[in-house]
């Protein structure tokens, strides 16, 4: 069963921690995402990595960092330097960069 | 810089009423819209496209979407809601065959209740 995997899917953190959400594919995807979903906002572009060994900065990316050492695995680290942590987080992978964007079930962090 | 207008934020209907969401982008190129939904507890799942062709499209569940150039529109319709159509929908648009057509920007979602 090809898919998206998020774990864990709740996640509890004090202040200052850093955290790491973990999104793993076996669609044979090369693109990848991180978003973050906020009531309201709709969903806004943390990073994005088209190949493995690269990655790109979205709209909000201050206080989050990426890795993309193998093609199935994005993981997103929730720095302490994010002012605002709490928020459900959600991973996306597509074929390229031009086509639709397969989304994983979401982590929700909340940050105590 | 583009964005994604959703202008009903809740959206309250009985069964069989007929459903339409409004959509409207900001962009002046060339552009690829999608209409994603979010049923509760479930993963955000795409129900329609458009690359290119007939401007009206069709998706799973007898939804339809309809993209207006001129209008800078792509509102999404359905005939007759079912209870099941309980769920978040988000518009989406990126430009196409860009460079930065990675970036899908969201409208920030209407949440359509369907009351039995």
């Amino acid at each position: 069963d090809g898919g998206i995997t998020q774990s864990p899917k709740y996640l509890f953190r004090k202040e200052g921690q850093n955290v790491t959400l973990s999104c793993e594919q076996n669609l044979n995807h090369d693109a990848m995402y991180w978003y973050r979903q906020d009531p309201g906002q709709g969903l806004r572009l943390i990073y994005y990595s088209q190949i493995v060994n690269d990655f790109q900065k979205g709209d909000i990316a201050e206080g989050y960092s990426v890795s993309r050492e193998k093609k199935e695995s994005f993981p997103l680290t929730v720095t302490s330097a994010q002012k605002n942590p709490t928020a459900f987080y959600l991973c996306a992978s597509s074929r390229g960069t031009d086509n639709e964007q397969f989304f994983g079930p979401g982590t929700r962090l909340t940050v105590l | 810089a583009q964005s994604v207008s959703q202008h009903n934020h809740h959206v309250i209907l009985s069964e069989a009423a007929s459903l339409e969401l409004g959509c409207n982008y900001s962009y002046g190129g060339t552009v690829n819209l999608f209409w994603y939904v979010q049923y509760p507890g479930q993963h955000l799942q795409l129900l329609l496209k458009y690359f290119s062709g007939d401007p009206l499209v069709k998706g799973i569940k007898g939804f339809e979407a309809e993209f207006i150039k001129s209008k800078f529109s792509f509102n999404l319709r359905k005939p007759s809601v079912q209870w099941s159509d309980t769920a978040e929908y988000f518009c989406a648009v990126n430009e196409a065959g860009m460079d930065s057509s990675y970036k899908l920007i969201f409208g920030s979602g209407t949440r359509l209740l369907v009351r039995p």
